[in-house]
């Protein structure tokens, strides 16, 4: 199975603020088959962008996403409030489907 | 509106088996790849099994494979997860999740979740 290695594991930024998590697969994969999800403290997580760089529906211009191979980033431009949530990378390159440990981002 | 429902959790003793539903509403269940995803209390996520539209393909964890079987019923609008031999390290919130852009497309509707706890 292919293993994501997310970092980092936690970030307390100020609002305003640009925040990077990087997210870094055991193989290469498709950029087609990287996605990322935002998980608010007691909710279901919620697609935020796939296949590396897509915004989902409804999803604000300030996230964004790049990456190839098998290194891969996710930004928010401007953190905001309710920004505050655990983000975790998927791949859906190759069977089993698997997710990074996660990023809790607190806001100071 | 895309909604997942999912429902019978419960607390179930090692060893014993649980049925888990999802009804889905507001699209064309039968067009869908359907997945279970689970989440262990205060950790990460973790996919347990998925089901091609038909019925054609179906994957599991191995931490799972043997003990559990996904199916769905397209008529019905609904996917199950057949849960058997219970095991103290299945206890989480069990999400289902559809899946768009084929079988390695991203989860872009998920449930609220199901517990399922087992303890003696």
């Amino acid at each position: 199975a292919i293993v994501l290695n997310q970092s980092p594991s936690s970030i307390v930024a100020s609002q305003g603020e640009k925040v990077t998590i990087t997210c870094r697969a055991s193989s290469s994969i498709s950029s087609n088959y990287l996605h990322w999800y935002q998980q608010k403290p007691g909710a279901f997580p919620k697609l935020v962008i796939y296949s590396t760089s897509y915004r989902a529906s409804g999803i604000p211009s300030r996230f964004s996403g790049s990456g190839s191979g098998t290194s891969y980033s996710f930004t928010i431009s401007r953190v905001e409030a309710e920004d505050v949530a655990t983000y975790y990378c998927q791949q859906g390159s190759s069977n089993p489907p698997t997710f990074g440990s996660g990023t809790k981002l607190e806001i100071k | 509106e895309v909604q997942l429902v999912e429902s019978g959790g419960g607390l179930v003793q090692p060893g014993r088996s649980l049925k888990l539903s999802c009804l889905a509403s507001g699209f064309t269940f039968s067009n869908y790849g359907m997945n279970w995803i689970r989440q262990a209390p205060g950790k990460g996520l973790e996919w347990v099994a998925s089901i091609s539209s038909s019925s054609s393909y179906i994957y599991y964890a191995d931490t799972v494979k043997g003990r559990f079987t996904i199916s769905r019923d397209n008529a019905k609008n609904t996917l199950y997860l057949q849960m058997t031999s219970l095991r103290s390290e299945d206890t989480a919130l069990y999400y289902c999740a559809r899946q768009r852009l084929g079988a390695r497309g991203p989860f872009d509707y998920w449930g609220q979740g199901v517990m399922v706890t087992v303890s003696s």
